[in-house]
């Protein structure tokens, strides 16, 4: 079936380095997708969102890269910092602006546990 | 609070035991959603309301969990006769409206824990 999947299941790096922790799509239909941040104990903590019209979306220390050509979605943070230490998902959703989409039905990956070293 | 709240934060139930969640949405969000994660795993959807109708529940696993939301606001996820495969973080989360879009997005509570012994 059509689903979202990571690259890279764990990813450790230094305090201060930037860190990429990439996402494959397969659904084309596809047109919304979210980062979201789940530290031990708590709930997934939205981070940053991007629309299919878009490749690229920056946050703060965050930036969000969409390649719709692969199917492949990245979030990057600069400078890396030990509160960043968590799980990152991807989540896709599709129906952008109808209702007849898959609205709440988000479908996440299975997570990227990053581990920031001091 | 300003977040969305869940309780119990843990629950252990005992095989074939009735359980409740409970989940009070941010105010004034329209849309509510329910999902279930499982150790090491992500977030999986269960269910989505819109105000008190129940849009979507195909994600629910079983006839043995129901969901309502009688007015709008706080929405109760039921699951009867627990199994062990229940055991799981049930994860609760509202949007200002629906569809998602940027302004729109899906913000989540800390979860019920539920373990079935």
């Amino acid at each position: 079936g059509e689903s979202v999947g990571l690259h890279l299941p764990t990813l450790s790096v230094q305090e201060g380095d930037n860190s990429i922790i990439n996402c494959a799509y397969s659904n084309s239909a596809s047109d919304y997708f979210i980062w979201y941040k789940q530290e031990s104990g708590k709930g997934p903590q939205f981070i940053i969102d991007i629309r299919s019209n878009m490749d690229k979306r920056q946050g703060q220390r965050v930036t969000v890269l969409l390649n719709k050509t692969v199917k492949h979605l990245s979030l990057q943070i600069a400078a890396t910092q030990p509160g960043d230490s968590a799980v990152y998902f991807c989540a896709e959703n599709w129906g952008l602006g109808g209702y007849g989409g898959s609205q709440g039905n988000l479908i996440f990956g299975k997570g990227t546990k990053l581990s920031v070293k001091p | 609070g300003a977040g969305v709240s869940q309780s119990p934060r843990y629950k252990v139930a005992k095989r074939g035991q009735d359980v409740a969640l409970r989940c009070d949405p941010i105010s004034g969000h329209v849309s509510l959603f329910w999902y279930q994660q499982a150790l090491g795993q992500g977030p999986e959807f269960l269910t989505y309301f819109q105000n008190e109708a129940q849009l979507d529940k195909s994600g629910l696993p079983s006839d043995r969990f129901f969901a309502e939301r009688p007015e709008g606001s706080v929405s109760t996820l039921k699951i009867q006769r627990t199994q062990q495969e229940d055991s799981a973080v049930y994860l609760c989360a509202s949007s200002l409206d629906s569809p998602l879009n940027s302004g729109n997005t899906i913000y989540f509570g800390e979860g019920s824990w539920l373990t079935v012994v």
